[in-house]
């Protein structure tokens, strides 16, 4: 099914450990965003691309790498990670000129 | 901080009625998106306005934009308990790269 696929669906890290969430989107999409939703709280963008090869930061980069290789794929790298970063991270992309963001189902990440 | 801010922070109504949020946003905009989201799931795009438009209607879903004020609404009227879930406004402006920032949200509860 066509769509953005997020990988694992949960996680659990120790602090200091470092680990990539996987993205991918089969829509040929140029637009690709990471948000982080904490409990009872709207979404926060970490970064963004507009294309392949082109990234950015958002409201909260501090702590996370993107690349952004090919359309298909925006994976998202946590470098140290810290309890702080305990949050649902999710992927969305959208084309452009396509009215919304087609978001993923999640990834569940617990620091301990 | 966040672009938009709905309110109110959470909206209990019966089953019929109609259900009226509201949304605020600080900066210019190129467009407004609500989006939907039931518990523990991925956002769903409902509608988007263009700044250079007042009122737009989706099935059930009418959503206005005052750019004068920098707010918006969206009304579901003939609500359903299936319409419980949490709802997000979301602005993207035309300077700095397209990034589209969510605002916190309001629950929704519908009751049968």
């Amino acid at each position: 099914n066509a769509g953005v696929t997020q990988t694992p669906k949960f996680q659990v890290l120790k602090t200091g450990q470092s680990m990539t969430l996987q993205c991918a989107q089969d829509m040929n999409h140029e637009y690709m965003s990471w948000y982080r939703q904490d409990p009872g709280m709207g979404l926060r963008l970490i970064h963004y691309s507009v294309g392949a090869g082109i990234t950015d930061q958002g409201e909260v980069p501090n702590g996370y790498n993107v690349s952004r290789s090919t359309t298909e794929d925006f994976p998202l790298r946590l470098l140290s990670a810290a309890p702080s970063q305990t949050s649902v991270y999710f992927c969305a992309s959208r084309d452009r000129g396509v009215d919304g963001y087609t978001f993923g189902s999640g990834t569940r990440l617990t620091v301990v | 901080s966040q672009q938009g801010e709905e309110d109110p922070q959470a909206l209990s109504i019966q089953e019929g009625e109609n259900a009226t949020m509201n949304c605020s946003y600080k900066t210019s905009i190129n467009n407004l998106q609500w989006y939907r989201q039931n518990s523990g799931r991925g956002l769903v795009h409902l509608i988007l306005i263009r700044s250079n438009e007042r009122e737009k209607h989706s099935g059930r879903l009418r959503v206005t934009l005052d750019t004068s004020k920098k707010s918006s609404s969206l009304l579901i009227t003939a609500s359903r308990a299936a319409d419980t879930a949490s709802y997000f406004c979301a602005t993207t402006r035309n300077t700095g790269g397209f990034k589209t920032i969510f605002g916190a949200g309001t629950r929704l509860f519908v009751k049968a």
